[in-house]
């Protein structure tokens, strides 16, 4: 059981150059999200997915693109690289209870060190 | 809506001595919370998580918090530091799935020989 794997764990990017970062996850979790985190600062969500189809907007979303064609899959696209977007992306999934509690945990990924130069 | 803040950006204690991470939430609704380690340049570990169970959550490597609703606070600690327990600290919450986790800024423990 591999939880989340993120690919790949470094990448230096030119500035206007673009990348996808890309996120399996092997627990049939419905829930997947897209984090990046800024030196000392917590994570800020960036996109999220509820399923495989629906992807909406977390609080950081400009300059990112998502996609979630199957349940396991939700790669982070970067389509015009800048610097502000050096940062270490984590992805995640999620569990629900389906009961209506929200009692449910997150499985992380390693995370994607990028840096934009 | 929902929002964490963690009291201290840094904490400093003496190996053997107890810690105490401070952290306290707002949240429209009935929220899990969780406490989760990150050492340097590693990815994001959980410690302990609580969903409404029992107030006081015990975690890994010794750690545990209380939930306490009246106060709006879910505290870290731990009865005897060790110098492993050097990392860093979020406190996050989450009382929706499609709002995410919600991370605090983070407190930097940092234990002294």
């Amino acid at each position: 059981n591999a939880g989340v794997t993120q690919t790949p764990k470094f990448r230096i990017l030119k500035i206007g150059q673009s990348m996808t970062l890309q996120c399996t996850q092997d627990m049939n979790h419905n829930y997947m999200y897209w984090y990046r985190q800024d030196p000392g600062m917590g994570l800020k969500l960036i996109y999220y997915s509820v399923g495989a189809g629906i992807t909406d907007k977390g609080e950081v979303p400009n300059g990112y693109n998502v996609s979630r064609s199957t349940t396991e899959d939700f790669p982070l696209r970067l389509e015009l690289a800048a610097p502000s977007q050096t940062s270490v992306y984590f992805c995640a999934s999620s569990e629900t209870s389906g009961t209506g509690g929200y009692r449910y945990g997150y499985t992380f990924g390693s995370g994607t060190r990028l840096t934009v130069v | 809506a929902q929002s964490v803040t963690q009291l201290d950006s840094h904490v400093s204690v003496s190996e053997g001595t107890p810690v105490l991470l401070r952290c306290n939430y707002s949240s429209s609704y009935s929220p899990s919370l969780f406490w989760y380690v990150q050492h340097p340049n590693k990815g994001l570990q959980l410690l302990l998580k609580y969903t409404s169970a029992a107030t006081l959550v015990k975690g890994i490597n010794g750690f545990e918090a209380e939930f306490k609703k009246s106060e709006t606070s879910f505290h870290l600690t731990k009865p005897s530091a060790h110098m492993s327990d050097a990392a860093e600290y979020f406190c996050v919450v989450s009382a929706d799935p499609r709002d995410g986790l919600t991370f605090g800024k983070g407190t930097h423990l940092i234990i002294q020989p």
